[in-house]
């Protein structure tokens, strides 16, 4: 089974600063890592994902994360926040076998203050 | 071009009528994906068709909801005697195939049950 943990429902920086979305996944065999945004009112768009090969891996609109298999992590940062970026975030994880569901997490929102 | 598209994007329906929600995949995809989305929760898994089959229905919560796949592309769900409960966000999503594919999903359909 695999679960994602996404810690705290609302994170609020400045714009202009450090944004870190924190993930935590637990699961039986590699993981394929993903980070998706949803915008109000809108589908998932996909940031970034992590299949094999280099563990830090970027994304679009800036943002990048490291997969830490020895910390179960996969955190989401981006080093300057923009206005544009306040949505909801979700971390999600699924197997690299035959059944390719996504396990999400509950979401975190990302609000931007001038 | 063209995305996943999902329609109706908003129904509400009344206590025990039947509702179908309808899906059309990015052209050429032949693996299909439905999700719920609760409020405040994150997307949780129903049900997996790759081309014709169900490949796993394991998420679909009871035997109210049945969701079909007849000709390797569109999907319809289909929702009996709804409930208030089944009030949700039904995402669709579809993928290319192979080990590291993608999920692209479309906007969704909110479905209100009063």
């Amino acid at each position: 089974a695999q679960s994602v943990t996404q810690l705290g429902s609302h994170v609020s920086v400045s714009e202009g600063a450090l944004v870190l979305l924190r993930c935590n996944y637990s699961s039986s065999v590699p993981p394929y890592l993903f980070w998706y945004v949803q915008y109000p009112n809108q589908g998932l768009q996909l940031l970034l994902k992590y299949t094999t090969g280099a563990t830090l891996v970027k994304g679009i609109n800036g943002f990048e994360a490291e997969f830490k298999k020895s910390e179960t992590s996969f955190h989401l940062t981006k080093p300057s926040a923009h206005m544009s970026d306040a949505a909801e975030y979700f971390c999600a994880v699924r197997t690299t076998g035959a059944n390719s569901k996504l396990t999400f997490g509950k979401g975190i929102t990302l609000s931007v203050r001038p | 071009g063209a995305g996943v598209s999902q329609t109706p994007s908003n129904k509400v329906t009344e206590k025990g009528k039947y509702v179908e929600l309808r899906c059309d995949p990015i052209s050429g995809h032949t693996a299909l994906y439905w999700y719920r989305q609760s409020l405040g929760q994150g997307p949780e898994f129903l049900i997996y068709f790759q081309g014709t089959g169900a490949a796993d229905d394991s998420g679909l919560p009871n035997d109210r909801f049945f969701a079909v796949r007849p000709e390797g592309s569109v999907s319809t769900l289909k929702i009996q005697r709804t409930e208030r409960g089944d009030s949700a966000v039904y995402l669709c999503a579809s993928a290319r195939g192979g080990s590291e594919e993608t999920q692209y999903f479309g906007p969704g359909t909110r479905l209100l049950v009063l």
